[in-house]
């Protein structure tokens, strides 16, 4: 079974520039998450997506940061503009719809805000 | 606030030792406990916690959860240089919501 794929792998950016990720998770998983993790630090959820509904939201930063799911498969990750303090692994995981599965990660987008 | 604690954050071994990591939670709703190791890339997964005193046992690592003191801890066994990563614990309070600690890095010296 392939995993979950996500690109780019590394990014580099300006200050107040843009930047979005890409996430494809795996095939006949309904439920989709982006994280963010800080060097040293746990994963953070920014957003869960059940197909392409958000189930929940709550610390994704609404006003540079925004995630769609239009067809309930893909998934793209986007900040705009980008703080320095946005330098982080944005990972991708994806599990089936129960509480009971585990979560299934991609190999994450390295950003750095400059 | 919901928070998960692992401890030590860094550990240092010898090949051959025997680890044991610590993970503390205070959540608002607990479903099941996981453990993920990540290297240089993806976290995956290791183990999955639901009840009190079930040793989950993977060759030389095992798991095991305390739901009254609220606590788990992963041992691992005749440590080897592959088992150098750092080790993530996850509480999941339901519907997939999961809230990480900020993991162990263990390093294993030859």
């Amino acid at each position: 079974e392939a995993g979950v794929a996500q690109s780019p792998r590394y990014k580099i950016i300006e200050k107040r520039q843009s930047v979005a990720f890409w996430c494809n998770p795996i095939s006949g998983h309904a439920t989709l998450y982006w994280y963010q993790q800080i060097l040293g630090q746990g994963p953070k959820l920014l957003i869960q997506f059940q197909n392409n509904g958000v189930v929940d939201d709550s610390q994704l930063p609404k006003d540079r940061f925004s995630a769609e799911r239009l067809k309930g498969v893909d998934s793209t990750l986007k900040i705009q503009p980008a703080k320095l303090e946005d330098s982080a692994v944005y990972l991708c995981a994806s599990s089936h719809v129960s509480s009971d599965y585990e979560q299934y990660f991609g190999p994450g987008t390295r950003l750095t805000v400059t | 606030e919901d928070k998960v604690v692992q401890s030590p954050l860094s550990l240092v071994v010898h090949e051959g030792d025997t680890v044991t990591l610590n993970c503390s939670y205070e959540v608002t709703n607990f479903r099941s406990l996981l453990w993920y190791k990540q290297e240089k890339k993806a976290p995956t997964f290791l183990f999955m916690l639901t009840s009190s005193g079930i040793e989950k046992k993977s060759g030389r690592l095992s798991s095991i959860l305390d739901k009254k003191e609220l606590f788990s801890i992963l041992n691992i066994t005749a440590t080897q240089t592959g088992d150098s990563a750092v080790y993530l614990c996850a509480v999941n309070q339901g519907a997939q919501k999961l809230v990480f600690g900020q993991g162990t890095r263990l390093t294993i010296n030859p």
